[in-house]
């Protein structure tokens, strides 16, 4: 049983427009990560943010963390064809903490050269 | 290799047939977890390892799943009398950090095994 749900389900967008993902979770966390995953490929990690963190950046990557409300946006600025892929968020809870992720059922990307 | 290797990368299963899925983690990384991943869905856990001792199973579904790492090393993932529910990719992940206290680690994945029970 997953714990975080993701939304859009699926994003078409044209390259060089920002791309936006949002993530819903349901207990409470220590941390937050976005990983990427190509078609057929394992899961590489984009980004982690703390519970006690509201925004983070990376490259071209931002990601915000709302703890009261439960949940994280991932926003893909000036994307390329290379960006196609899927995203997911997954969560290090706070109680039990084994290192295990829980992960959202993703958002598929697809970037149009 | 420098990542983590995963064989075999296709696996295709009579219904009631034994498998074994191998996880080669990176060199040095005490941490190793194994996934599951449904089509279209985000991977959900089965398992964990602190070097060799398997600290939490509670995702395994069923009894007939089983893991083992006996030398805190390379993984092995066994399916017993597979069923076609089983179908999926079994991804497996290591990180460099124990876990306790904060879990802050970032695993790193294989690319997975792909597993077909007809």
């Amino acid at each position: 049983s997953q714990q975080g749900e993701e939304d859009p389900q699926a994003l078409s967008i044209q390259e060089g427009e920002n791309a936006t993902m949002n993530c819903s979770y349901k207990t409470s966390i220590n941390n937050l990560q976005w990983y990427r995953q190509n078609s057929g490929r394992g899961l590489v990690h984009l980004i982690l943010i703390r519970s006690n963190e509201r925004e983070k950046h990376s490259g071209r990557l931002r990601v915000t963390l709302d703890t009261s409300k439960k949940s994280s946006s991932l926003l893909i600025t000036a994307s390329r064809a290379a960006d196609t892929a899927s995203y997911f968020c997954a969560t290090g809870p706070l109680s039990g903490n084994t290192g295990k992720l829980i992960f959202g059922q993703g958002t598929t990307l697809q970037v149009k050269p | 290799g420098a990542g983590v290797s995963q064989s075999p990368r296709y696996k295709v299963a009579k219904r009631g047939q034994d498998v074994a899925l191998r996880c080669d983690p990176i060199s040095g990384h005490v941490s190793l977890f194994w996934y599951q991943q449904a089509l279209g869905q985000g991977p959900e856990f089965l398992t964990y390892f602190q070097n060799e001792a398997q600290l939490d199973k509670s995702g395994l579904p069923s009894d007939r799943f089983f893991a083992e790492r006996p030398e805190g090393s390379v993984s092995t993932l066994k399916i017993q009398r597979t069923q076609q529910e089983d179908s999926a990719v079994y991804l497996c992940a290591s990180s460099l950090v124990s876990s306790g206290g904060v879990a802050k680690n970032i695993q790193y994945f294989g690319a997975g095994t792909r597993l077909s029970v007809l």
